[in-house]
C-alpha cells in the first residue's frame, strides 16, 4: 500500500527566507498530492494541493512542485512570515481513494 | 457559512459510558472522514464514509462505529470508551474523496 515520508520533522528558519518541505511516496499510481496547514491548538487546513498532471502549482507565496518519477513532492514557502509558524501535513491518496498522511513538520520562524 | 460542526468541543468522560460525538456538514459533500491525532502519531484514519450508507474502516477502527444515514451527519460512537481513546478527534468532509478537506474544529476527549 501506500506509503508517505516526510523531511525534516522540524525546521526552523529565519523570517524572510524560504522553508522547503519534501515527501516521497510509494505507489506510482497516486494522483493527488495536498498539504495542510495545522497552527497549535487549531483544525488542519488545506493551503495548496496538486494532481499528477502537473508539475507545479503557486499561490502567491506558496509552491508546490511534483516529480512523479522520482515520487516526491515539495511545499516552498517563500519571504517567510511568524503567521507562517504551525505543522504541515503532506498527502497522497491511494488506491482506495484515501488519503495516506505524512507525519507532519513543524515550521519554526525565528525573528 | 460553510463549515464541519462538530460537538462537543471537550468531553471527559469515564471507562465504559457509551458516548457520541456528532459530526455534521453543510455543503452537501460526499465524502466524509474521522481521524485521531496524537502527539508524536500525526492523523490516523478511524472510519470514512465515501457516501449515504456507505461506511468503511481506516487505520484504527477497533473501539468506534459510525453510520451515515444521511448525507449532512456523520457521528462517531464509542461503546465503550477506554483511556487509549483518549485523543484529539476531527471530522472532515469534502465533495469527493480526492478533493480538499475541511475539517471540523475538533473535538479534545479524555476517558479516565
Amino acid at each position: 500500500g501506500e506509503n508517505v515520508e516526510q523531511h525534516p520533522s522540524t525546521l526552523s528558519v529565519q523570517e524572510g527566507d524560504s522553508a522547503v518541505i519534501k515527501c516521497t511516496y510509494s505507489d506510482s499510481a497516486s494522483n493527488y498530492f495536498p498539504w495542510y496547514k495545522q497552527e497549535l491548538g487549531k483544525r488542519p487546513q488545506l493551503i495548496i494541493d496538486i494532481r499528477s498532471n502537473v508539475g507545479e502549482k503557486k499561490d502567491q507565496r506558496i509552491a508546490v512542485t511534483l516529480n512523479k518519477t522520482a515520487k516526491h513532492f515539495s511545499l516552498h514557502i517563500t519571504e517567510t512570515q511568524p503567521e507562517d509558524s504551525a505543522v504541515y501535513f503532506c498527502a497522497a491518496m491511494d488506491s482506495n481513494y484515501q488519503l495516506i498522511w505524512g507525519a507532519g513538520t513543524k515550521l519554526i520562524i525565528k525573528p | 457559512e460553510a463549515q464541519v460542526t462538530q460537538n462537543p468541543r471537550y468531553l471527559i468522560t469515564v471507562t465504559g459510558k457509551k458516548l457520541t460525538v456528532t459530526c455534521s456538514q453543510n455543503m452537501n459533500h460526499e465524502y466524509m472522514s474521522w481521524y485521531r491525532q496524537d502527539p508524536g502519531l500525526g492523523l490516523r484514519q478511524i472510519y470514512y464514509s465515501m457516501n449515504v450508507e456507505v461506511t468503511d474502516k481506516g487505520d484504527v477502527p477497533e473501539g468506534y462505529k459510525v453510520s451515515r444515514k444521511e448525507k449532512r451527519n456523520f457521528p462517531l460512537i464509542l461503546e465503550s470508551p477506554s483511556p487509549n481513546q483518549t485523543s484529539l478527534y476531527f471530522c472532515a468532509s469534502s465533495l469527493y474523496s480526492n478533493y480538499g478537506y475541511t475539517f471540523g474544529s475538533g473535538t479534545r476527549l479524555t476517558v479516565v
